[in-house]
């Protein structure tokens, strides 16, 4: 069965290094979604992701972070310059079409900034 | 603006007895409603999802929700719970126009005690 895959799945970093979170969406999906939960906290939603630009994107979403999908198979979540705060579990999602659809998440990246 | 409450943090319950795991939402507009479960080192899984029409919706693995819109609730709940079904549950909403992006609960950690 298809499904959204995530690497690392683990990441440690020094405080103010720049960050890559990998996603490999479903094959045939068309909207991407980041999401992150800061331990203890609600799953947030940080942006999504349609034909190749932000469609939405959340005020966590600042100049820090940044997405790209740079070769048709992999969406990446970049944050520049972490910080401590950036800590969290980071995933991944996607859907088939704009009609309502399920979202499927990945296994998560969680992000340890020292 | 949409929220979501899910007063429980944790539940613990013994096998085979019954459970539910109670959320609440606000939202200004009209809303889609789900549950998703988190299994140790997993991404999330939908378990169950209100669209529209019969309020009693039925899920994977013996689960169902009852959508109350005079109590924005949408409580999940499963007659006789086993030891596998010990995760992370959480409740989520979606606007049904505009931006598709989930808003979840804090989520409720089930411990099925053997």
């Amino acid at each position: 069965e298809p499904e959204v895959t995530q690497t690392p799945s683990h990441q440690v970093t020094q405080m103010g290094q720049e960050v890559i979170l990998r996603c490999v969406p479903i094959s045939n999906h068309l909207y991407f979604y980041w999401y992150r939960q800061i331990l203890g906290q609600k799953v947030e939603f940080l942006v999504s992701f349609y034909n190749n630009e932000i469609s939405e994107k959340s005020e966590i979403f600042d100049d820090q972070f940044s997405v790209e999908r740079p070769d048709g198979s992999n969406f990446t979540l970049k944050i520049r310059s972490t910080k401590l705060e950036d800590s969290a579990m980071y995933f991944c999602a996607s859907r088939e079409t704009q009609v309502y659809n399920e979202q499927f998440f990945g296994p998560g990246t969680r992000l340890t900034v020292l | 603006a949409q929220s979501v409450t899910q007063l429980d943090s944790q539940v613990p319950v013994f096998e085979e007895a019954p459970v539910e795991l109670r959320c609440n939402y606000s939202s200004s507009v009209s809303v889609y409603l789900f549950w998703y479960v988190q299994y140790p080192n997993q991404g999330l899984q939908l378990l169950l999802k209100y669209l529209s029409g019969s309020t009693l919706v039925k899920g994977i693995n013996g689960f169902e929700a009852e959508f109350n819109k005079s109590q924005t609730s949408f409580h999940l709940r499963k007659p006789s719970v086993h030891i596998s079904d010990t995760a992370e549950y959480f409740c989520a909403v979606m606007m049904r126009t505009g931006a598709n992006n989930l808003f979840f609960g804090t989520g409720t950690r089930l411990t099925v005690i053997p």
